[in-house]
């Protein structure tokens, strides 16, 4: 298995873009989770689903972010419209057992 | 509120010292604490978890809930351990659902 999987690795976009990241989870987890990473607060938990279904999305920080996962092997965090205060490591990570697998995160930067 | 607190930002110590990274956490009800280490250039990626009491690559942590407590400890470092380290709560029979700390990072001189 070649763990979770993210795209892109870097997103370089201007602010007002939307942009979209993509996951795709270990299969047979059936919790996926999207973390933000950034220098002054660490790793924040954005929202996670269980079977496809959010369950806590209250780290989400406004309406321009939003999270879907339509099936069992794919998620997205979008951002729509993208500022420059989103720039950070997005990281997706699935788990099964409670121990969480990360993906190699996407590096977002909004100029 | 759940929280959880890594007091030191950076931690710089010799090849062969003790290490300590201090983790305090807050949560009402039965956590369960974990460290997870980021190597460089890798994944964020478990190096232990407090229910399953191992040693791994000689480091451990005790769950102290009179301190609420979960500080990550080696005898001897080495310079590979390098890293950086986030101590992590979840409540326990809940949904995986982890709340980091804002992580630490140990570097070891040779």
């Amino acid at each position: 298995d070649a763990g979770v999987i993210q795209s892109p690795r870097h997103e370089v976009t201007e602010m007002g873009q939307e942009v979209t990241l993509r996951c795709k989870p270990i299969s047979g987890h059936d919790y996926l989770f999207w973390y933000r990473q950034t220098m002054m607060r660490g790793l924040e938990l954005l929202i996670y689903f269980n079977n496809n279904v959010p369950i806590d999305d209250s780290g989400m920080p406004e309406d321009r972010f939003s999270a879907k996962m339509p099936n069992a092997s794919f998620s997205t965090l979008k951002i729509q419209p993208s500022e420059p205060r989103d720039s950070a490591v997005y990281f997706c990570a699935s788990s099964r057992t409670g121990e969480l697998f990360f993906g190699e995160g996407s590096r977002l930067t909004v100029l | 509120a759940q929280r959880v607190t890594q007091p030191e930002k950076l931690l710089s110590v010799f090849k062969g010292a003790p290490v300590e990274l201090k983790c305090n956490y807050s949560y009402s009800g039965s956590p369960e604490l974990f460290w997870y280490v980021q190597y460089s250039r890798q994944r964020l990626q478990l190096l232990l978890r407090h229910i399953s009491r191992e040693s791994i690559k000689g480091f451990t942590a005790d769950l102290n809930k009179g301190e609420t407590s979960f500080h990550l400890k080696k005898p001897f470092a080495q310079e590979e351990d390098s890293a950086m380290y986030y101590c992590a709560l979840s409540g326990r029979g809940s949904s995986y659902k982890l709340i980091f700390g804002s992580g630490t990072r140990l570097l070891v001189r040779p």
